[in-house]
């Protein structure tokens, strides 16, 4: 198993552009999240996903689009990209049921990044 | 609404020493907590969650719902174990399985 994937790995935008930052699973995970990482600010939740069709928004939904049509594929879209989008972002998933789940909890695997600059 | 809080942005010690990273949580279900850790150049990966009372590389976290707490620590602290730390909450009673909610991070460094 790959896990969580992200592409790519650093990603250099000027305001106003718009870009597509790609996750994919290979674990048949219903559950997908994006955070965004920022030094004194820990993760914050963009937007999540309970399976395929369904989306919702988190903490810091504003300037991000996202949309599910498989449930490998979670992509995080910036419309118009501003330096307050500077960050690194992260794509994670899990089980979303707790049987799935081996009746335990909801242990979330993380990709390995985005690092994004927008100038 | 749940929140984390974790006081400590930077924390260090010697190797050996005890080493206790705070946890706090305000939450009004029953609470369901991680720690997620992050190796340099490693991705984010789980420790220890509190429902199965382990020991994961020599650390432990107990829930304190009392005090709100869930504190990580470790008695005897390696070099190895430097790296930034996330106390997490998610919310088990509810429909947004695996939704979490991370603390601000401390970065934990073990000098020689």
């Amino acid at each position: 198993n790959a896990g969580v994937t992200q592409t790519p790995k650093f990603q250099v935008l000027k305001t106003g552009q718009s870009m597509t930052l790609q996750c994919a699973q290979d674990m048949n995970h219903e559950y997908m999240s994006w955070y965004r990482q920022d030094p004194g600010m820990g993760l914050r939740l963009i937007h999540y996903s309970v399976g395929a069709g369904i989306t919702d928004q988190g903490e810091v939904p504003n300037g991000y689009n996202v949309s599910r049509s498989t449930t490998e594929d979670f992509p995080l879209r910036l419309l118009s990209a501003a330096p307050s989008q500077t960050s690194v972002y992260f794509c994670a998933s899990s089980y979303s049921t707790w049987a799935l789940a081996g009746g335990g909890s909801y242990e979330q695997y993380f990709g390995p990044g985005t690092r994004l600059t927008v100038t | 609404a749940q929140r984390v809080t974790q006081p400590e942005k930077l924390l260090s010690v010697f190797k050996g020493a005890p080493v206790e990273l705070k946890c706090n949580y305000s939450y009004s279900g029953s609470p369901e907590l991680f720690w997620y850790v992050q190796y340099s150049r490693q991705r984010l990966q789980l420790l220890l969650r509190h429902i199965s009372r382990e020991s994961i590389k020599g650390f432990t976290a107990d829930l304190n719902k009392g005090e709100t707490s869930f504190h990580l620590k470790k008695p005897f602290a390696q070099e190895e174990d430097s790296a930034m730390y996330y106390c997490a909450l998610n919310n088990s009673g509810g429909t947004s399985y695996g939704k979490l909610t991370f603390g601000q991070g401390t970065i934990l460094t073990v000098h020689p």
